[in-house]
């Protein structure tokens, strides 16, 4: 079936970049129907929609976030990319890679990756 | 665009039912029968319990369902067992393509 695998430094420092690789396993990320999602939580707290990516190349990102984050598709490694710019404690966070089903009348996540917690410290 | 209003938590005790709602605007959960919930166990990812508002995924126990009323969706969870106990989590289309989560229900089964 489906897996997803977070992947990247669980460490960055303040006003760096955090950069995180999402690599899909047992199917193919040009796969119709869905969008390539991050989807972050707090320490203690609840779920941010971040950003999703869908295989034809179309990008939809949380307004509030929308300006210090890129998310990216590379098809030939079954792979999307995360990244957020400019970060400060306030980003500290388990990070999610998700599939969303949408685009067909339907939105939601169906499969989640385990989590990457990154820690953004001096 | 702000975050769905869930109760910090609730609680119950073995074979009792329990509801959790879930309130948005008429941008979100009012607008689209596009609710979907979650649950989940300390140190685990989500995982999907209800969608479109009162669909059960394949494998989840007919106890958990779902309803939408206006604004405000809920999820029920009856012959409540210790193993129910966990972080839920409601999730809304919100239009344009984004979707909008809620803050979170801690559930304590007594």
């Amino acid at each position: 079936q489906v897996q997803l695998q977070e992947s990247g430094p669980g460490l960055v420092k303040p006003s760096q970049t955090l950069s995180l690789i999402c690599t899909v396993s047992g199917g193919s990320i040009s796969s119709g129907g869905y969008y390539w999602s991050w989807i972050r939580q707090h320490p203690g707290k609840g779920l941010e929609w971040i950003a999703y990516i869908y295989y034809s190349g179309s990008i939809y990102y949380n307004p509030s976030l929308k300006s210090r984050v890129t998310i990216s598709l590379d098809t030939s490694k079954n792979q999307f990319s995360l990244r957020l710019s400019s970060v400060t404690a306030a980003d500290t966070a388990v990070y999610y890679c998700a599939r969303c089903r949408g685009g067909s009348g339907d939105w939601y996540i169906d499969l989640w990756g385990r989590g990457t917690l990154v820690t953004v410290s001096s | 665009q702000s975050a769905l209003t869930q109760p910090a938590s609730v609680s119950g005790s073995p074979g009792q039912s329990i509801t959790i709602s879930c309130t948005g605007t008429s941008s979100d959960v009012g607008s689209y029968n596009l609710v979907s919930w979650y649950q989940q166990h300390p140190g685990t990812a989500p995982k999907l319990m209800i969608y479109e508002v009162n669909k059960r995924p394949s494998g989840v126990s007919d106890r958990f369902s779902g309803s939408k009323s206006g604004n405000t969706a809920s999820l029920t969870i009856s012959g409540l067992q210790a193993e129910d106990e966990a972080d839920y989590y409601c999730c809304s289309y919100a239009g344009s393509s984004t979707l909008v989560f809620g803050g979170g229900t801690t559930l304590t089964v007594l």
